[in-house]
This record gives C-alpha cells, structure tokens and sequence, in this order.
C-alpha cells in the first residue's frame, strides 16, 4: 500500500525560485492537508482540502498556494521561495475530519 | 480557540524502565485527542486516538494514554520502553473545527 506519497524528499532552491510539492494519495480520501514542521516546534497548518475543487487556508498560509483538481492530488505551490520558508513539509490525508490523518515521509526544502 | 502543551521537550529513560509524557489541551468545546510518533527522517503514525468512550485509550507498540476530562490531560504512558521507542511524540487535539492543533512535541530517547 502506497498511502500518501510526497515527491521530491530533498530540495534545494534560490531565493526567488518557484516549484511544486507534490503530493498523491491512494486510499480514496476526501480530507488532504498540508504542514510545515520547524525545528522545536510542532506542525503548522499550510492549506487544507476537503474535497476535490475545495481549499482552504490553514494557520499559516502566506507564500503558498495549493490546488485540489483531482480525489488523488494536492500539490503546494511556492511562488517566490523566501529563506523563512526553509522546512520539512508534510502532507496529509484523512477519509473523514474525525478520523486520523495518514502522513506522507515528507519534504526537506531548503532556501539559500 | 484550542491549545495543546507538552509539558517536556525531551525525556531521557533507560530501556525497560516506564515512562510517562505529559499533554495538557484547552478547549471549550469537546475534543478528539491524538498521540502521534515520528521515527527520524519519517512522516508521522498514529500511535492511537481518543474520539468518546473509555477514557483509557490503548495503542500499538504498548502505549497507552487516558484522557482526563477534569484536569484537561492526555499523557502518554509506556509500562518499559524498548531502544527502538526513541522518537518525537506529539500531542494533538481537535476541536470543533477540520484542523488539527498539534504540540511542540517531546523528544523520547531510550538509552541502553
């Protein structure tokens, strides 16, 4: 079983730079989040979906844009990379919002 | 709003001894709680969920927790930790909103 599956685990980028986190999940589920983890401090709520065609901003959205076309994918959009955006991503999905969420092994993004 | 707090960063223990994490919450409404662990270099398993019912709530790998509704608590416990427990465990809550608020996390490391 896949699960969600996050594409690429490492990157390396320019201040200034665009790209796209990928993320894809294989389980039919409704609910799709994304997080960034910072040293010390516990995840953070970038974007959220719940459901193809709806989105959401989390606590921190800022920078970011995401899209929900399809039940499978949930990519998030960097515009203009910033050093503050240096992070561990995460993505996430749930069939339901009162059951637990299935995590993705993450993105390591790094802004120089 | 909802709020979760782990009471420790980091709790150093020998193998087999117990072992007991500290989460707080604070929320006006009722609550989902989640224990979640997170292996270096991985994304985040559930360890095990409190959604109603009996509040002493077991999980996988022996780890238990019991929700106390008086003192707003939610610790994890482990009756002997094995070297292969060393992990980041975080406290998350849901309220009555789609997001989950998640503690800053505390950083188990069993030593032999």
């Amino acid at each position: 079983n896949a699960g969600v599956t996050q594409t690429p685990k490492f990157r390396i980028l320019k201040i200034g730079q665009s790209m796209t986190l990928q993320c894809t999940q294989d389980m039919n589920h409704n609910y799709m989040y994304w997080y960034r983890q910072d040293p010390g401090m516990g995840l953070k709520l970038i974007y959220y979906s719940v459901g193809a065609g709806i989105t959401d901003k989390g606590e921190v959205p800022n920078g970011y844009n995401v899209s929900r076309s399809t039940t499978e994918d949930f990519p998030l959009r960097l515009e203009l990379a910033a050093p503050s955006q240096t992070s561990v991503y995460f993505c996430a999905s749930s069939s339901q919002k009162n059951q637990p969420q299935h995590f993705g092994d993450g993105t390591r993004l790094s802004i120089l | 709003a909802q709020s979760v707090t782990q009471l420790d960063s980091q709790v150093p223990v020998f193998e087999e001894a117990p072992v007991e994490l500290r989460c707080n919450y604070s929320s006006s409404v009722s609550v989902y709680l989640f224990w979640y662990v997170q292996y270096p270099n991985q994304g985040l398993q559930l360890l095990l969920k409190y959604l109603s019912g009996s509040t002493l709530v077991k999980g996988i790998n022996g780890f238990e927790a019991e929700f106390n509704k008086s003192q707003t608590s939610f610790h994890l416990r482990k009756p002997s930790v094995h070297i292969s427990d060393t992990a980041e465990y975080f406290c998350v809550v849901r309220g009555d909103t789609d997001k989950l608020i998640f503690g800053t996390g505390t950083r188990l490391q069993v030593f032999p």
